[in-house]
């Protein structure tokens, strides 16, 4: 299993870009980075995966260097109602025999102030 | 997105006893997932289930956990006996192999269960 590391909380404003950066120094060829979001009370929801390079949907962006070995999830213009836990998860795409169990660690506590 | 449903939202009981937990995805899934969340901390694996029978376990889930999906339709979690311990939010989650770009690691999650025990 890759070794997952991300800061256990970061401030930001409202309008402001935030970039939360995973570290994942022994991901394996097969794995893919996957982040999610949680609300209080709520449960996780899905944000964006990617395996390299740049991934960009409706709600954010997911920048994969060459090596991999890190990851940034960049949330353009946040707002307070972005105020939420975000877990970057590393696993296989195939699973072999595995029906992937997601392991979450605990996240980055992103605040927004106004 | 799929849609997922849990009932109850809330659930209070006496230690001791049993309480079952229901999940009610919106389509047809094959893959499905219970996690739970003790308060202030992580997001845990208890259980998968695939084509109708438990393909991963963690080491939470013991015996007296137990899941089924009776009708084709809910997917529930079963603790016979419950502890304190096990006061917690448990979350259902469904993966659906058929969307596109979906891996293992996409998962749907609903919006849990909030379990107390006294």
């Amino acid at each position: 299993l890759a070794k997952i590391t991300q800061p256990i909380s970061m401030d930001s404003y409202e309008g402001q870009e935030v970039n939360i950066t995973c570290s994942h120094n022994n991901i394996a060829t097969n794995d893919y980075i996957t982040w999610y979001q949680q609300f209080p009370s709520q449960g996780p929801r899905f944000i964006i995966q990617g395996y390299k390079t740049k991934v960009t949907n409706e709600v954010a962006s997911l920048f994969i260097p060459a090596d991999r070995k890190s990851s940034t999830l960049s949330l353009p213009r946040v707002s307070l109602s972005d105020t939420a836990v975000y877990y970057c998860l590393v696993g296989d795409m195939y699973n072999g025999g595995s029906q992937g169990n997601l392991i979450f660690g605990k996240g980055t506590k992103l605040s927004v102030k106004p | 997105e799929p849609e997922v449903t849990q009932t109850p939202s809330h659930q209070v009981t006496q230690m001791g006893q049993e309480v079952i937990l229901r999940c009610v995805p919106i389509s047809n899934h094959l893959y499905f997932y219970w996690y739970r969340q003790i308060l202030g901390q992580k997001v845990e694996f208890l259980v998968s289930f695939y084509n109708n029978e438990i393909s991963e376990k963690s080491e939470i889930f013991d015996d007296q956990f137990s899941v089924e999906r009776p009708d084709g339709s809910n997917f529930t979690l079963k603790i016979r006996s419950t502890k304190l311990e096990d006061s917690a939010m448990y979350f259902c989650a469904i993966r659906d192999p058929g969307l596109a770009g979906s891996t293992s690691d996409t998962q749907y999650f609903g919006p849990g269960t909030r379990l107390t025990v006294l």
